[in-house]
């Protein structure tokens, strides 16, 4: 069974300073690896996803994540948060088997405040 | 930009009766899905759907539910006969092939409130 861990029901960082949102994960096999937001009363955005390559990825609104196999962790960053990145940000995990469609596993969610 | 669409967005009904949420995907995706979000929990996977079938479903996914692509455009979920715990956010997502292998990035729509009274 695939699982996702996200430690922090919220997290509290200030305008301009850096922030992370903790994710660790456990699955079978290679993980494919996403983090989605979700604004109030609105639906799942897709920020960011790890496939394979480069521990380091990038995504949308300045956000990257970065993948630590040993650890099993798939912390969300950003050098400098906005207020406008407050929100409810989601960690979700897929095992990278081949032949087709995986099912995805979501965590519990993080409310990120970002205080002005 | 293409985006997956719900209807309606809210939707109130009465214990026991039907109801049917229904979800435009992104036209060249192939992969469906039901989520819902009971309020304050996680993201739960109800159903995948793929080439008119079901592909996996989960323990919520019993009898009372039930998926459908009516058309080429739209998919919807029907629940038979709602019970107070199907209120929920019920979130349709959709993913593409690519060279005829699924790819990984579901896109979500904005979800449709259901409330069971």
């Amino acid at each position: 069974a695939q699982s996702v861990a996200q430690p922090e029901d919220q997290v509290n960082v200030a305008e301009g300073n850096p922030l992370t949102v903790k994710c660790t994960y456990s699955v079978s096999g290679n993980p494919y690896l996403f983090w989605y937001v979700q604004y109030p009363n609105r639906g799942l955005q897709f920020l960011l996803k790890y496939i394979t390559g480069d521990n380091l990825v990038k995504g949308s609104y300045g956000f990257e994540a970065e993948f630590n196999k040993s650890q099993t962790s798939f912390h969300l960053k950003k050098p400098s948060a906005l207020v406008s990145d407050s929100a409810l940000y989601f960690c979700a995990v897929t095992a990278g088997l081949s032949g087709g469609y995986q099912k995805v596993t979501f965590g519990t969610g993080t409310k990120l405040q970002v205080i002005p | 930009e293409p985006e997956v669409t719900q209807t309606p967005s809210h939707q109130v009904t009465q214990m026991g009766q039907e109801v049917i949420l229904r979800c435009v995907p992104i036209s060249n995706h192939l992969y469906f899905y039901w989520y819902r979000q009971i309020l304050g929990q996680k993201v739960e996977f109800l159903v995948s759907f793929y080439n008119n079938e079901i592909s996996e479903k989960s323990e919520i996914f019993d009898d009372q539910f039930s998926v459908e692509r009516p058309d080429g455009s739209n998919f919807t979920l029907k629940i038979r006969s709602t019970k107070l715990e199907d209120s929920a956010m019920y979130f349709c997502a959709s993913s593409r092939t690519s060279g005829g292998v699924w790819q990984e990035t579901q896109y979500f729509g904005p979800g449709t409130r259901l409330l069971v009274l």
